[in-house]
Formats: C-alpha cells, sequence, structure tokens
C-alpha cells in the first residue's frame, strides 16, 4: 500500500476482554514500532521489530502486552484481560531500515482503544 | 535515560510570521533526529529527518538544525499559514537504533 495501514480505526471493548490491534507496514519496509499515546500524554514506546531479529520489547507495560510480526510484514499488538488504563491511541510505524540512512519512520492513523 | 523536551508548549501567531520550535535532548549520542505534525484525532506526519552527522535540513518552508554537541534542534517555519496549525513533535533516536524518544510537542495555531 502507499501508506501504513491500521486496524480498526476505533476499537470499544470491555474490561477484561482480549483485543488485536493490527498494523500492515509500508511494503519493503524492514523495521516495524508499536508507539501508544495517551490523554494529554506523549508517545510511549511500546515494541521494535527490525527484520529477522529478536524484538526490543523493553516498553511492553506489562505481561498482558505482546505483539507479532509474521513474514516480516504484517503486526499484531495483542492486549489480553485489557484495563481501563489501556485506553489510547495505538500508533504503529515502519521505515525502510533499522539502521543506516533509511530510517525515517512513516506513522499509520492509530487505533484508538476505549476500555469501558 | 533520553529526556525530549519542547518549548514552548503552545504557540499562537498571525498568519505571515515567521517562527521558531524548540526541541533540547539530554542524551547528545543520538543515532537521528525528525520532526513530526499531528492534527487533531490523525497519525504523525514525517516532515523533516537529520542524520547525526548533519547540521541542518530543509523541506519548503521548514528548516531544521541539529547541534548535537548542546543537545539541541529548532525547526524553523517560514512565512507561517493557517494550514500550518497542528502539534509538532520531535523524537530522537539513540545510537542503538530502534525505538525513538519523543518530546511532548509543540501546538501551534496559526491566525489568519
Amino acid at each position: 500500500g502507499a501508506g501504513v495501514s491500521q486496524s480498526p480505526s476505533n476499537k470499544v471493548t470491555e474490561k477484561g476482554k482480549d483485543v488485536e490491534l493490527r498494523c500492515d507496514p509500508i511494503s519493503g519496509h524492514t523495521a516495524l514500532y508499536w508507539y501508544r499515546q495517551s490523554l494529554g500524554q506523549g508517545l510511549e514506546f511500546l515494541i521494535y521489530f527490525q527484520g529477522n531479529s529478536a524484538p526490543d520489547k523493553s516498553g511492553l507495560p506489562s505481561d498482558r502486552f505482546s505483539a507479532e510480526r509474521t513474514g516480516g510484514s504484517v503486526s499484531t499488538l495483542t492486549i489480553q484481560r485489557t484495563q481501563q488504563e489501556d485506553s489510547a491511541v495505538y500508533l504503529c510505524a515502519s521505515s525502510l531500515a533499522g539502521t543506516g540512512r533509511y530510517t525515517e519512520a512513516f506513522f499509520g492513523q492509530g487505533t484508538r482503544l476505549t476500555v469501558v | 535515560k533520553q529526556e525530549v523536551t519542547q518549548i514552548p508548549a503552545a504557540l499562537s501567531v498571525p498568519e505571515g510570521e515567521n517562527l521558531v520550535l524548540n526541541c533540547s535532548f539530554t542524551d547528545s549520542a543520538i543515532y537521528n533526529l525528525q520532526w513530526f505534525r499531528q492534527d487533531p484525532g490523525k497519525g504523525l506526519t514525517s516532515l523533516l529527518l537529520i542524520q547525526s552527522s548533519q547540521r541542518e535540513q530543509t523541506s519548503g518552508r521548514l528548516n531544521a538544525s541539529l547541534d548535537k554537541s548542546s543537545g539541541r534542534s529548532t525547526l524553523y517555519i517560514a512565512a507561517s499559514q493557517p494550514g500550518d496549525s497542528a502539534t509538532y513533535l520531535c523524537a530522537v533516536k539513540g545510537t542503538n537504533a530502534g525505538k525513538s524518544t519523543f518530546g511532548d510537542g509543540t501546538t501551534l495555531t496559526v491566525k489568519p
């Protein structure tokens, strides 16, 4: 596609349910990032994938959060047993490479998650 | 731990003014610095990326500078327009590449 695509754009879920958020990076981009933007707060790093390397999971806030990237392309962020504090906009970004010249990050439109 | 600060938090200017947005970071060992704009309810749009070896980058009415040693970057917007109204974010990528640390942004309002 022309840009980073995220789905769904909006998700309302009940507390305690599991949710899956999807990110389709720009074709050919080897690096993929997930960030979270809570109301009135800055962007918080969650996880980073680079090619076939082990992902950097250092930003995941708890073991309820996990992410995978299948075939080096599409990524899914899963939140288990959602809590109200998980309500935020989840942003995905990709870049052609993780290092070197081609590290300009391009963001999707985000998924707004509301836990009620 | 890298910390990124953007000043001012909000700025309101009349149309046509030139303006400067500031970004400072605490750890000068960076890989690159990227400026973004974010419109309400939208994702981030990349404006400029400056590699650690560069001093500035220009795109149209935008010019971004980087002074790694002092931990500062500025985004200069010339001849501002109402369409420039948005939140501007700077993001610093550390030398291990991977994740970036973001500032809280400067919300710019350009009045017609």
